[in-house]
């Protein structure tokens, strides 16, 4: 059974501090790992998507990697604003299109 | 982009009532829509996976008989939680994948609903 854990479950940071958010899965046999934000009461919007075939993707400030053989990802905010404080969600796809989640980093960007 | 909408946002109920969620693609015609729940400070938890005219895939451990799941459109499905007690409080998101997005790997999120039972 696939298992996907985020570190470190919370995070507070200065405005403007670079910050890498972890997330670790055991079973390597994945389609895609997909990187989340969620805000308070609020449903989920996609930041980015990893096939399994590729190593990183970019997207504005947002830089994903992702290490199959090592069940590890990582994502990296660069010069964190207050409006980046919410919940990070790292997910892996599997087999039937199923999504397994990490429980998330939360994040505050304090101004 | 693709729009995913979820009808209500928040419901409260009394105990022992049903009720019914709705999950709906605006853009796009949805031939697999999954249904996650996520109780405070939890993740995501897949509950099932609703195919299209067939019946629905349960994850090990969700109720069948408890939530029922209807996906009659390809634009609609819906959840519904019957007899619902107050440890089925919890955060219900939907998630669509367009055709050929279930191979493409897409999915996208609707806003959840929030479910309270008193």
């Amino acid at each position: 059974k696939q298992e996907v854990t985020q570190i470190p479950a919370a995070l507070s940071v200065p405005e403007g501090e670079n910050l890498v958010l972890n997330c670790s899965f055991t079973d390597s046999a994945i389609y895609n790992l997909q990187w989340f934000r969620q805000d308070p009461g609020k449903g989920l919007t996609s930041l980015l998507l990893i096939q399994s075939s590729q190593r990183e993707q970019t997207s504005g400030r947002l830089n994903a990697s992702l290490d199959k053989s090592s069940g590890r990802s990582t994502l990296y905010i660069a010069a964190s604003q207050p409006g980046d404080s919410a919940t990070y969600l790292c997910a892996v796809e599997g087999s039937g299109s199923r999504l397994t989640f990490g429980e998330g980093t939360q994040l505050t960007v304090n101004p | 982009g693709a729009v995913v909408s979820q009808h209500p946002s928040r419901v409260i109920c009394k105990s022992g009532t049903s009720v019914k969620i709705e999950c709906r693609s605006l853009d796009f015609q949805a031939t697999t829509m999954f249904w996650y729940r996520q109780f405070p400070k939890q993740s995501l938890m897949l509950m099932a996976t609703s195919n299209e005219g067939s019946k629905a895939t349960y994850e090990q451990g969700v109720e069948k008989d408890k939530f029922l799941i209807n996906h009659a459109s390809l634009t609609l499905s819906t959840l519904t939680v019957t007899s619902a007690h107050p440890e089925d409080s919890s955060f219900y998101i939907c998630s669509a994948s367009p055709p050929g997005g279930a191979t493409l790997h897409e999915q996208f999120f609707g806003p959840g609903t929030r479910l309270t039972v008193l």
